[in-house]
């Protein structure tokens, strides 16, 4: 069963935050998240692993609730630059496949 | 730029034919995932070599097959095409199996059934 995502849409100004959450019915080890541009490969952004751990990579960040099966992504200070589809991808155990969320479309305005 | 390149990149085909993706994985990624991406929707699993057999599959009936190449190149090949079957079909290639690693997809194929 795929995971859920939330907001399906979000249209943001430059220097907006925005928080973008995943949920999943079932036990989770790890979740991953990606963002693809119109037309482009889904790009890699991070991966965290059961122990609720949360990660930065520039003004992007997220955290992982193992007790709740939840991830969260949040994006900070948002710039033109961050548009496009947010996915989140949940493994329910070690090397089992991802399954993807539906997304969530990001549009952000000067 | 991931490294991962496929081609095509579009392609049409009429109900009934067999259609064949071409994946080139970065070089030394033994893994190979192919997906299945429906307009709007998140990409759907298909199927997952490693060192050339398949590895896991996702829930596609078995006229969806593929191969993977001792050269870090893989194929998905569709028999019997469907009006449903319309979508973009990703590559993603990874260094490891069986561990929690990051897919680097290539920019997709997107198959028009007609």
């Amino acid at each position: 069963q795929q995971p859920v995502q939330s907001p399906q849409a979000v249209i943001l100004r430059e220097g907006e935050d925005a928080v973008i959450n995943c949920s999943s019915s079932k036990a989770l080890y790890s979740v991953h998240w990606y963002r693809q541009k119109h037309g482009e490969a889904p790009i890699f952004l991070m991966i965290l692993l059961k122990g609720g751990e949360q990660k930065g990579h520039d003004k992007i960040s997220a955290s992982f609730n193992e007790k709740k099966q939840q991830s969260s992504l949040y994006l900070t200070a948002s710039q033109l630059s961050y548009s496009g589809t947010y996915f989140c991808g949940t493994e329910d155990n070690a090397g089992n496949m991802l399954t993807f969320g539906g997304g969530t479309r990001l549009m952000v305005k000067p | 730029e991931t490294g991962v390149t496929q081609s095509p990149t579009h392609l049409i085909k009429t109900r009934g034919q067999q259609v064949t993706l071409r994946c080139s994985s970065q070089s030394g990624h033994n893994t190979v995932s192919w997906y299945q991406q429906a307009l709007g929707q998140g990409p759907q699993f298909i199927f997952q070599y490693y060192r050339e057999e398949e590895n896991g599959r996702g829930n596609f009936p078995p006229r969806f097959s593929g191969l993977q190449f001792p050269n870090y190149s893989s194929e998905l090949n569709v028999n019997a095409l469907e009006l449903d079957d319309s979508a973009l079909y990703l590559c993603a290639s990874s260094l490891v199996v069986g561990a929690s690693e990051k897919l680097f997809f290539g920019s997709g194929t997107q198959l028009s059934v007609l």
